[in-house]
C-alpha cells in the first residue's frame, strides 16, 4: 500500500527566505506527482504536476523535483512571502491520488 | 480558468439523515472523483467514476455511499444514513484522463457536519 510522508510537518520562516519542503513515497510505480496548496478550511489548489518521466517542473517562484527511483520529491519556494502561508500537500498518482499529511508553512512578515 | 464547482459549501445534517453533495466537474473532463478530509487528517480517496460507472473505490466507500451522474453536467455523492464519523470536508475532482500527464482539478469542498 502506498504511503506518502511529508517533512517537516510545520515550518515557520521569515519573509524572503528560500525553503524546501520534502515528500517521500514508498511505491515508486507512480504515474505523476502533484503538489497542492490548501488554505485553512478551503479547497485544494494545484501548484505543479510532475509526470513520472520528468525530473522537475517550475512555475514562478516554485520548483518541484522528482526522483522516482528513490521515492522522493521536493518543493522549493524562492523568496517566500506572507501570502505563501498555507498547508502544502503532495500527492502521488497511480489509480487514485494518495496524499501526504502536508507541511504547514507560516511566513512571518 | 475552468473550475470544479461544489454545492453546498456547508451542510449540517442530523445523524441518520440522507445527504446529497453536488459537483459540476470541468466540462471536457471525463474522470470524476470524490475525496474526503476529516479535520486534522489526510485527504482520502473515496471513489472514481468514468463512463457512467464506478472505476475504483476505497474501503471507506461502503454501501452507505453512492455516486451518480444524473445528467451531462452534475456529479453527486449520496450518503444514505449519515453517521457522526461522516463529518468531514468532501472534495470533488475531475481530470481529462488517467495515467501519465493528467493532473486533477479539485473543487473548494463541502463541509459536512453530522450532529
Amino acid at each position: 500500500k502506498q504511503e506518502v510522508t511529508q517533512i517537516p510537518a510545520a515550518l515557520s520562516v521569515p519573509e524572503g527566505e528560500n525553503l524546501v519542503l520534502n515528500c517521500s513515497f514508498t511505491d515508486s510505480a507512480i504515474y505523476n506527482l502533484q503538489w497542492f496548496r490548501q488554505d485553512p478550511g478551503k479547497g485544494l489548489t494545484s501548484l505543479l504536476l510532475i509526470q513520472s518521466s520528468q525530473r522537475e517542473q517550475t512555475s514562478g517562484r516554485l520548483n518541484a523535483s522528482l526522483d522516482k527511483s528513490s521515492g522522493r520529491s521536493t518543493l522549493y519556494i524562492a523568496a517566500s512571502q506572507p501570502g505563501d502561508s498555507a498547508t502544502y500537500l503532495c500527492a502521488v498518482i497511480k489509480r487514485a491520488l494518495t496524499f501526504g499529511s502536508g507541511t504547514r508553512l507560516q511566513v512571518q512578515p | 480558468e475552468p473550475e470544479v464547482t461544489q454545492t453546498p459549501s456547508h451542510q449540517v445534517t442530523q445523524m441518520g439523515q440522507e445527504v446529497i453533495l453536488r459537483c459540476v466537474p470541468i466540462s471536457n473532463h471525463l474522470y470524476f472523483y470524490w475525496y474526503r478530509q476529516i479535520l486534522g487528517q489526510k485527504v482520502e480517496f473515496l471513489v472514481s467514476f468514468y463512463n457512467n460507472e464506478i472505476s475504483e473505490k476505497s474501503e471507506i466507500f461502503d454501501d452507505q455511499f453512492s455516486v451518480e451522474r444524473p445528467d451531462g453536467s452534475n456529479f453527486t455523492l449520496k450518503i444514505r444514513s449519515t453517521k457522526l464519523e461522516d463529518s468531514a470536508m468532501y472534495f470533488c475532482a475531475s481530470s481529462t484522463g488517467t495515467g501519465g500527464g493528467y493532473g486533477y482539478t479539485f473543487g473548494s469542498g463541502t463541509r459536512l457536519t453530522v450532529v
